[in-house]
């Protein structure tokens, strides 16, 4: 059984930092592209951020850029997002997902507020 | 702000037959393929069509998906009362070198 789950997820205060982690069974990790999506209260899905199987290809939402890395440990089956200088827009709940979106995670909720 | 514009809600009575709209631009649905998820809130998202129009191992065949030039539609036939979600498409951009979702469309079964 194919299987994402995340961690990492929290309170936050405005120019924090959080690691999310996500860890995947059931399948041949190191095949795959892999994706973190977000989803804002009351608002749409948001894709942030992308890796490719060998972590030499990587791309993100301008909104991200330079705050944000997305990396991946294929030993570990795991995929990871590294969020610095945190903002009130950030908050959401973030998804790990397989390519960009073949099969989802459960997601884990990121609160940035003072 | 997403690339991909969509109706922001559609609704029919059960049994009934819905469609949901895609608009995108010559980078994106021009030249990409779409995907189609359905997503309850609180709940992981789900993969209904990639390719344009295939369906996942588990996906009724309910659920079709077509594109043509820079537009996409989801159909819903049939239509159940657990099919209330909202419904995104989603394509890679190449000119952006980003994935952009649809704003979304809310199904409601009257």
């Amino acid at each position: 059984e194919v299987q994402l789950v995340e961690s990492g997820g929290g309170l936050v205060q405005p120019g924090g930092s959080l690691r999310l982690h996500c860890e995947v069974s059931g399948f041949i990790f190191s095949d795959y592209w892999m994706s973190w999506v977000r989803q804002t209260p009351g608002k749409g899905l948001e894709w942030v951020a992308n890796i490719r199987q060998d972590g030499g290809e990587i791309y993100y939402v301008d909104s991200v850029k330079g705050r944000f890395t997305i990396s991946r440990d294929n030993a570990k089956n795991s995929v990871y997002l590294q969020m610095n200088h945190l903002r009130a827009e950030d908050t959401a709940v973030y998804f790990c997902a397989r390519k960009v979106g073949d099969m989802w995670g459960q997601g884990t909720m990121v609160t940035v507020s003072s | 702000q997403s690339v991909l514009t969509q109706p922001p809600s559609v609704s029919a009575a059960p049994g009934q037959k819905v469609t949901i709209s895609c608009s995108g631009r010559t980078s994106n649905l021009g030249i990409n393929p779409v995907s189609w998820y359905q997503h309850v809130p609180g709940t992981a998202p789900k993969l209904l069509i990639y390719e344009n129009s295939e369906r996942p191992s588990g996906i009724p065949d309910r659920f079709s998906g077509s594109k043509s030039g820079t537009s996409a539609t989801l159909g819903i036939t049939g239509l159940q009362t657990g099919d209330e979600a909202d419904y995104y498409c989603g394509s890679w951009d190449s000119s952006l070198s980003v994935y952009v979702f649809g704003t979304g469309t809310e199904v409601t079964v009257l």
